[in-house]
């Protein structure tokens, strides 16, 4: 299994309260990822990382930051906790061997109340 | 925004049976992965096609690329309960890594003994 943790693996908040999600891998890849999971729309990119700092956005990057500085920690903030951001979050990370193949970490699963 | 259509998204059989799962899009993809996720745990990479009309066999899974490079298959032989799981593809955009993946929505699947 590629070395890839997240923390915490579940969480429970408020609305309104700030969240961060830390990704931590021991593979040295280069390109992080984070994604959200939810039923009816499977995984969805929300920020990725292609080097120390160099960050871009995904699909569904509204209310959420991400910051790397360093290889191996990738994380996710939710400023504001939001309901509609209660879902499981996926952290990934991708050496951008053949065909950008990406290999995923255990999720977390976030419930905002 | 490339999207990839699966199909179908549900499907339950008796051990012993054939089954095809079906990625599709309007888009061409650089490369295409797929993978089985569980309950409760991230996806797991299966296999990374990358050359139109490629096949690749593992075990009893047989995938292939589209030669259009537009669509993939996954062919099940003698399905198995242990086969159980969510199956997803992904597709990338480009080649060098970068970009998030596209996924589909995924195919649930129960091999009934």
């Amino acid at each position: 299994d590629a070395g890839i943790t997240q923390s915490p693996r579940h969480k429970v908040t408020e609305t309104g309260t700030p969240v961060t999600l830390r990704c931590h891998q021991t593979e040295n890849h280069r390109y992080m990822y984070w994604y959200r999971q939810d039923p009816g729309h499977g995984l969805r990119l929300i920020h990725y990382s292609y080097g120390v700092k160099d960050t871009d956005k995904g699909e569904v990057s509204d209310g959420y930051s991400v910051s790397r500085s360093k290889t191996e920690d990738f994380l996710l903030t939710l400023e504001s906790a939001t309901s509609s951001q209660t879902s499981v979050y996926f952290c990934a990370i991708s050496g951008a061997r053949r065909g950008n193949e990406q290999f995923f970490g255990p999720g977390t699963r976030l419930t905002v109340l | 925004t490339q999207l990839l259509e699966q199909s179908p998204q549900f499907l339950s059989i008796q051990e012993g049976e054939n089954l095809t799962v079906y990625c599709n899009s309007s888009s061409v993809f650089s490369s295409l992965q797929w993978y089985r996720q569980e309950p409760g745990e991230g996806p797991v990479l299966l296999v990374t096609v990358v050359t139109g009309g490629e096949v690749k066999k593992l075990k009893r899974l047989t995938f292939q690329f589209g030669d259009a490079r537009k669509d993939s298959s996954l062919h099940i032989t003698a399905a198995q309960p242990g086969d159980t799981g969510l199956y997803l593809c992904a597709g990338a955009e480009t080649g060098g890594g970068a970009d998030g993946l596209t996924f589909g929505k995924g195919t649930h699947l129960i091999i009934q003994p």
